[in-house]
Order: structure tokens, then C-alpha cells, then sequence
């Protein structure tokens, strides 16, 4: 069965500094996709970044960067530079690649982060 | 281009009460998706359709049903609103239904009295 771990439920951050938030994954499938997603105040649920597993190129997107340890199964978010808009309900979330019957995209509960001034 | 819409915006019901959600996505995606958001439980998925003229239940089903009109909307019926569905729902759309990536639509805040 497909699990997202998150252990961290909030996090604060001074802004400019750097902060990473952890994410581990369980799967037995040797092909799937993760995601990192940001939930601000408004709701609205916003892609922060992307990782194949068949890539081991770590994904980059700005400020935002991942560390994908497929061995260990852990996906973590690193944010560089952190600013004030960062602040969010971050969402790990994965997804298995093979074409099942079974779709499902996993979502981990959350982690809260808070940058401050 | 306005990516997924949802409405309403928010939405309150008495038990018993039916309500359709809607959704619609203008981004040519074949494949869209319900969730439902509850306080330290992250999203759910409550129904798919991979492709316009198929739907599959998700992970939580249980008192939904769902339409998929046409390839734009995909909608979310509540036939009979139970307080347990209290809940923030999602509506996402993806160009297919596995590695690509989803984009979400601004929510429904649902209150069931």
C-alpha cells in the first residue's frame, strides 16, 4: 500500500535563511512520480516541484529544491532564501507510474511552515 | 486562461439536503479528479474519471456520486448531506491520468448543519 510520511506537522523559518521539510514514501513499484505541493491562506493548492523516479537528477525549480533518496525512499523540500509568501501548508504527494486499475495520488497530511520577519 | 473553476465558493446544507459541486477545467485535460480536504488528514480521493465517459471511485466514495459531462466538467453530487461531510472539496485535472500533474481548482467549503 502506498503511504506518504510527513513528520514535521509545522515549521518556522526566519526569512532569507534556508529550511527543508522531510517527506518518506513507501511503494514497492520501481517506477512513480512525487510532488511537493504549497497551500497558502487562500486555499489554493499550487505545484511547487516534480520528481521522476527513473531520474536521479535532483529537481530544481528556484528557491525550491528536492533531495530524492530512492533507496531510502525519502523525497525532502529544501527552500532557499525563504520569504514571507512561502509561508503555507506544504503537501508531499505521490503517484505510481505503471497504469494500475487502482489509481491513487497520495497525499501526506502536511507540514505548516512559517516564515517570519 | 482560467485553469479549473469550482462553484460555489462555499455552500451551507441542512442533513438530508442534495447539492451538486461543479467543475470545470479549460486546459484540454483528459482526466479529473474530487477531493476532499479534512483538518491533519491531507486530500482524498473521492472520484476520478480518467478520460470523458468514465469515472472510478477513489479512496473515500461513500455518499458521492459524480458526472462527467462532457471533457470540460466533471461534477459531485451529495444526495443526501450528512454532517460527516463537512469538508473543503477539490477539484483537480490533470493531461492524463498518472505521471502528469495535477492542477487544482480554488476550492468548496461545504458545511453540513
Amino acid at each position: 500500500a502506498q503511504t506518504v510520511t510527513q513528520s514535521q506537522p509545522e515549521m518556522s523559518v526566519q526569512e532569507a535563511e534556508t529550511v527543508t521539510l522531510s517527506c518518506t514514501y513507501d511503494t514497492s513499484e520501481n517506477n512513480y512520480y512525487l510532488f511537493w505541493y504549497k497551500q497558502p491562506p487562500s486555499r489554493q493548492m499550487i505545484l511547487v516541484i516534480r520528481q521522476e523516479a527513473y531520474k536521479q537528477q535532483n529537481a530544481t525549480e528556484n528557491r525550491f529544491s528536492v533531495n530524492f533518496q530512492k533507496a531510502a525512499k525519502s523525497f525532502s523540500l529544501k527552500i532557499s532564501d525563504s520569504q514571507l509568501g512561502d509561508t503555507a501548508m506544504y503537501f508531499c504527494a505521490f503517484i505510481e507510474g505503471s497504469g494500475g486499475s487502482n489509481y491513487k495520488l497520495t497525499f501526506g497530511k502536511g507540514t505548516l511552515l512559517t516564515v517570519n520577519p | 486562461n482560467a485553469g479549473v473553476t469550482q462553484t460555489p465558493k462555499f455552500q451551507v446544507l441542512k442533513t438530508g439536503q442534495s447539492m451538486t459541486l461543479q467543475c470545470a477545467q479549460d486546459m484540454n485535460h483528459n482526466s479529473m479528479y474530487w477531493y476532499r480536504q479534512d483538518p491533519g488528514m491531507g486530500l482524498r480521493l473521492i472520484y476520478y474519471s480518467a478520460s470523458e465517459g468514465t469515472t472510478d471511485k477513489g479512496e473515500v466514495p461513500n455518499g458521492y456520486n459524480v458526472s462527467r459531462l462532457n471533457k470540460r466538467e466533471f461534477s459531485l453530487r451529495l444526495e443526501s448531506a450528512a454532517p460527516s461531510q463537512t469538508s473543503v472539496y477539490f477539484c483537480a485535472s490533470s493531461s492524463n491520468l498518472y505521471q502528469e500533474t495535477q492542477y487544482f481548482g480554488p476550492g468548496t467549503r461545504l458545511l453540513v448543519l
